[in-house]
């Protein structure tokens, strides 16, 4: 079993529409959570960090954690083609500089017009 | 934002040749270097960690004398594939990470090595 499970997708949705994501993980020790971004060979790009539970607001993006259950969700709202990309969630059990991040598979998200 | 280059973003080489790929931090001095690996529609493989002035520390499985590692300076990290070959072709992605912030590593655009 992965430690970090995410669904690979692809996840398509017209445009407009929410696009929901999720991994779980099996290690009650990670506390702190990511989701990157990444376009088609390009490296990936933070967009959200987290590390208690509960929500996480930043303009379109949502973050969810619900360290009893193991599971962190993003949301997009309004969601537009160039969010089109592959999203991965990751997390680390501490909270230091230089610190291992754990990868989920990674979903890819095709936002149509 | 915290910005990180990789260079070469592309190489093509023969079978048995040795590649060198650049990280550079650009703003920011950098810790902490890391080095991935990602096939076609799979996430990040973690290869290694390395410090600056410091050997590098790499994951089970990856090995360390066919994957050296230099982080020589604060902005300067490299991977050397040394006699490559075809199943090494992948996409290499180095992140970076700044002394005293939280463990948020800034990802380069990665580099797609493919040897024939």
């Amino acid at each position: 079993q992965k430690e970090v499970e995410q669904d690979p997708g692809p996840l398509s949705v017209p445009e407009g529409a929410i696009v929901s994501l999720n991994c779980t993980y099996s290690n009650s020790a990670f506390q702190y959570f990511m989701w990157y971004r990444q376009y088609s060979r390009k490296g990936p790009e933070l967009l959200m960090y987290t590390y208690s539970s509960g929500n996480k607001e930043d303009g379109r993006f949502t973050a969810q954690v619900d360290k009893s259950s193991k599971y962190i969700s993003l949301f997009i709202r309004d969601s537009q083609p160039s969010d089109s990309a592959t999203y991965l969630c990751a997390m680390s059990l501490i909270k230091a500089a230089g610190n291992k991040l754990t990868f989920g598979g990674g979903t890819r998200v095709l936002v149509k017009p | 934002g915290a910005v990180v280059s990789q260079h070469p973003s592309w190489v093509i080489c023969k079978s048995g040749t040795s590649v060198k790929i650049e990280c550079r931090s650009l703003d920011f001095q950098a810790t902490t270097m890391f080095w991935y690996r990602q096939f076609p529609k799979q996430s990040l493989m973690l290869m290694a960690t390395s410090n600056e002035g410091s050997k590098a520390t790499y994951e089970q499985g990856v090995e360390k004398d066919k994957f050296l590692i230099n982080h020589a300076s604060l902005t300067l990290s490299t991977l050397t594939v040394t006699s490559a070959h075809p199943e090494d072709s992948s996409f290499y992605i180095c992140s970076a990470s700044e002394a005293g912030s939280y463990n948020e590593q800034f990802f380069g655009p990665g580099t797609r090595l493919t040897v024939l």
